[in-house]
């Protein structure tokens, strides 16, 4: 079972859109609707963005989506906020033996 | 609402058991077909699912992991626990429990986190 591919760093203006992607497998983003995105501030427990790929739990705001083409999933936030700056983490239904994998993260920093 | 919290010793000495418990409160660990999970991240790392149990007991561990890993739930208590065996300090991380609902979508409930080091 290996990570979930994403950048490392992302950056972006106040206003702009960016979109982080995560790259897993046909065994995992590629088989399943089940990829979640979670962010994460510095000393907080990660808090949940995006589930089955494009949906927002309530209380998110509209500005995060979520999208998935073949082995490859994304999250887009557009109208970047200073609050936005954080680390996000892309996660995927891989299976029932080993039911879950992350990625490794990306620092997502607003200028 | 349902709420977790983690619990446990701060400090583990390097070859001894790391033992964990998280409590549920604000609704009942067995009834309902929710999965109970740890996921835990080592300093200024990513996060690394560690295992999970499913509310009739079966498990799921990280292949990586799971000769070291046992999961259990006491339902008398409403606590569900992590036991990692043989540490080193490379499983010094913070530790967190989670929910994951039946349709196993995602984490959607997470405790604080617990910060363990191992070290003599």
């Amino acid at each position: 079972q290996s990570a979930l591919t994403q950048p490392a760093s992302v950056s972006g203006s106040p206003g702009q859109s960016i979109t982080i992607s995560c790259t897993g497998t046909s065994s995992d983003v590629g088989s399943y609707n089940l990829v979640s995105w979670y962010q994460q501030h510095p000393g907080k427990a990660p808090k949940l963005m995006i589930y089955e790929v494009s949906k927002r739990p309530s209380g998110v705001s509209n500005r995060f989506s979520g999208s998935k083409s073949g082995n490859t999933a994304s999250l887009t936030i557009s109208g970047l906020q200073a609050e936005d700056e954080a680390d996000y983490y892309c996660c995927s239904y891989a299976g029932s033996s080993t039911p879950w994998v992350f990625g490794g993260g990306t620092k997502l920093t607003v200028l | 609402q349902l709420q977790l919290q983690e619990s446990g010793p701060g400090l583990v000495k390097p070859s001894e058991t790391l033992s964990l418990t998280c409590t549920v409160s604000g609704g009942s660990i067995s009834s309902s077909s929710y999965y109970w999970g740890w996921i835990r991240q080592p300093p200024g790392k990513g996060l690394e699912w560690i295992g999970s149990i499913y509310y009739s007991g079966s498990t799921y561990y990280n292949p990586s992991l799971k000769s070291r890993v046992t999961i259990s739930v006491d339902t008398s208590k409403n606590q569900f626990s992590l036991k990692l065996s043989s540490v080193t300090a490379a499983d010094t991380a913070v530790y967190y429990c989670a929910k994951s609902p039946p349709t196993r979508a995602a984490f959607d409930i997470w405790g604080q986190g617990t910060m363990v080091t191992v070290s003599s």
